[in-house]
């Protein structure tokens, strides 16, 4: 079952323009995290958010969380066309044991040049 | 360097040959997790383990099996591969709580 839906699924924008990426999901959360897939690669983990917290930063990267809407956000500012990946949100459940992620289906984020 | 490595990349296989994936990471976590990616579905979770000789299922154990006799490897097992077993699967370890930490894939195509 997937905890995480993405919005939108895909999403092209030109260098230099902001990219948001939204995630919703539907059972209560330790965390929520975010994932960059380079085609055909391993998912490289980005930012995790715990339930308490709010907004998070990291470089060009801004997640938000709403625990009462249960959805997050991920802002790329100032996008590059080597941002040009799929982003997945991905979520440790409440009732969770072995630290099991639940991800969604992702965002396929096209950056151009 | 902090890594999880899986073996082999890419394997092209015939419908009931076993096969073993293996996984192994250097960062002494505890959990370590099997994942498959299917177009249109997103990553499902094969099987976890929480520690040595601690394994679970997850979303989509049927067909497959683990074992974690060590704490830095845990190798996937299909015992009898079939068709709809083509996928991309990844191999995951982490602390608990933490972030994950991914493999690279094996690109698996049973025929």
């Amino acid at each position: 079952s997937q905890q995480g839906e993405e919005d939108p699924q895909a999403l092209s924008i030109q260098e230099g323009e902001n990219a948001t990426m939204n995630c919703s999901y539907k059972t209560s959360i330790n965390n929520l995290q975010w994932y960059r897939q380079n085609s055909g690669r391993g998912l490289v983990h980005l930012i995790l958010i715990r339930s308490n917290e709010r907004e998070k930063h990291s470089g060009r990267l801004r997640v938000t969380l709403d625990t009462s809407k249960k959805s997050s956000s991920l802002l790329i500012t100032a996008s590059r066309a080597a941002d040009t990946a799929s982003y997945f949100c991905a979520t440790d459940a409440h009732n969770n044991a072995g630290n099991m992620l639940t991800f969604g289906g992702g965002t396929r984020l096209m950056v151009k040049p | 360097e902090a890594q999880v490595t899986q073996n082999p990349r890419y394997l092209i296989t015939v419908t009931g040959k076993k096969l073993t994936v293996t996984c192994s990471q250097n960062m002494n976590h505890e959990y370590m997790s099997w994942y498959r990616q299917d177009p249109g579905l997103g990553l499902r979770q094969i099987y976890y383990s929480m520690n040595v000789e601690v394994t679970d299922k997850g979303d989509v154990p049927e067909g497959y099996k683990v074992s974690r006799k060590e704490k830095r490897n845990f190798p996937l097992i299909l015992e009898s591969p079939s068709p709809n077993q083509t996928s991309l699967y990844f191999c995951a370890s982490s602390s608990p709580g933490s972030e994950q930490y991914f493999g690279p894939g094996t690109r698996l195509t049973v025929t």
